[in-house]
């Protein structure tokens, strides 16, 4: 099974600043067609996951661009710049590589 | 507009099956993967199980495997989850989901409660 590893597991942040919120593979994440299965949710208190990124940099429909995801093959990175309330919640990183499907562990967002 | 509405959940006595539904709307089901993901309370986001368009093939992790039986009906656009042999540890909240790179939707999810 492919192992996700994220950090850190908390972050707190001023509003206008910007958090960054690392995830680490077991194994890459690249398939034989050039596509890396690494998406970003962001799961809003007593809310459905809500998907962010996905193929590692692609920001979802309706995403603010105050998001953004960058990395390769086993690192990647998720970037809030701007940091509003409005963020606050639990990100996860998940691999779609291959069953099992897997999420890292979630790292929480709170407001300073 | 996509939608995906479970339902079926509940409290159940452990070692009891229970089904859950997932209603599907908004887009062509029977054209799309679906996958079951679960999240026991304040606990992190866990894969249960996934079918593939025509439901000739099904994934699960060793977690569940042999208890749980995902399909299908695509004619009714609905998905199931059965399970079956229901442990403390399955207690958690489920959803639903189409997550297909930037198709991705999930359903508001439905609680299993499993307990004495």
């Amino acid at each position: 099974d492919i192992m996700m590893t994220q950090s850190p597991l908390s972050v707190a942040v001023t509003p206008g600043e910007s958090a960054s919120i690392s995830c680490r593979s077991s194994k890459s994440l690249l398939h034989s067609n050039g596509i890396t299965y690494l998406s970003w949710y962001l799961q809003r208190p007593e809310k459905s996951p809500q998907l962010l990124i996905y193929q590692i940099s692609n920001l979802a429909s309706g995403v603010s661009d105050r998001f953004s995801g960058s990395g390769s093959g086993t690192d990647f990175t998720l970037k809030i710049s701007k940091v509003e309330t409005e963020d606050v919640g639990i990100y996860y990183c998940v691999q779609f590589l291959e069953v099992p499907l897997t999420f890292g562990s979630g790292t929480k967002l709170e407001i300073k | 507009e996509v939608q995906l509405v479970e339902s079926g959940g509940g409290l159940v006595q452990p070692g009891s099956p229970l089904k859950l539904s997932c209603a599907a709307s908004g887009f062509t089901f029977s054209s799309n993967w679906l996958n079951w993901i679960r999240q026991a309370p304040g606990k992190g986001l866990e894969w249960v199980a996934s079918i593939n368009p025509d439901g000739s093939s099904t994934y699960y992790p060793d977690t569940v495997k042999g208890r749980f039986v995902v399909s299908k009906d695509n004619a009714k656009n609905t998905g199931y989850l059965q399970m079956n042999n229901l442990r403390s540890e399955d207690t958690a909240m489920y959803y639903c989901a189409r997550t297909e790179g930037a198709e991705d939707y999930w359903g508001q999810g439905v609680m299993v409660t499993v307990s004495s």
